[in-house]
């Protein structure tokens, strides 16, 4: 099936720097999407991405489609303390004999942590 | 806003078990998903139902099966629990409308002994 790599897989930082994660797929997706996951909780979607080379931004967050639609990267400049968590790029792809109901693969998450 | 609700937040089984985690929504969504969560692997697709009565496999089906009865409840079976499948469940729901975002409950940690 398709496959997504996540990178870095964790991140140790200063309050204030700037974080940058990125995922690369094996295959072309129509719909890219970031997630966090808070600790004890369940993911919730950050920012979707629906168009090649759309770059679309939510607060201090900015995230990219890019144009081979193999790959997306999330930026979080300024970060604070409540960034800390688990974060998920996600991939859809065309659904398939139109059965595949517009699964996600998920990629294997990075972990961020901020130090005051 | 939606509401996803799994009934245990912690569950510890024996292996051999059958074990239930209990999965309701409350926007009518069409479409549910069961993903188990592991460290290095992200969120892998266990099954996931299109419609009542409806269910189809995902990335890694072996051991499990679902029940979807109701439109807002989508259940997921183990049917002889064993150690592999000590893991944080996480179920999740989306409307038909293309591209709509999946919400996700706060998952069910299941530890097997």
């Amino acid at each position: 099936g398709q496959q997504l790599n996540q990178s870095p897989q964790s991140m140790f930082i200063q309050e204030g720097e700037d974080v940058s994660m990125n995922c690369t797929s094996s295959s072309i997706f129509n719909t890219w999407l970031w997630y966090k996951q808070d600790p004890g909780e369940g993911p919730v979607l950050l920012i979707a991405l629906y168009k090649a080379g759309e770059l679309t931004s939510n607060g201090r967050l900015t995230a990219q489609f890019g144009i081979t639609r193999k790959d997306s990267f999330l930026n979080i400049s300024a970060s604070i303390p409540s960034d800390v968590g688990i974060y998920f790029c996600a991939g859809r792809g065309r659904n398939a004999g139109g059965t595949s109901y517009g699964k996600l693969t998920f990629g294997q998450g990075t972990i961020l942590t901020v130090h005051p | 806003d939606v509401k996803v609700t799994q009934s245990s937040r912690y569950l510890v089984k024996r292996t051999g078990e059958k074990v239930f985690l209990e999965c309701v929504q409350d926007m009518d969504h069409e479409n549910m998903f069961w993903y188990r969560q592991d460290p290095g692997l992200g969120l892998r697709l266990i099954y996931f139902s299109y419609d009542v009565k409806m269910k189809e496999k995902g990335d890694i089906p072996e051991g499990y099966s679902v029940s979807r009865e109701k439109k807002e409840r989508f259940s997921l079976i183990l049917e002889s629990a064993s150690t592999n499948q000590t893991s944080m469940y996480l179920c999740a729901s989306r409307g038909q409308i293309n591209n709509s975002p999946l919400h996700f409950g706060n998952g069910t940690r299941l530890t097997v002994t």
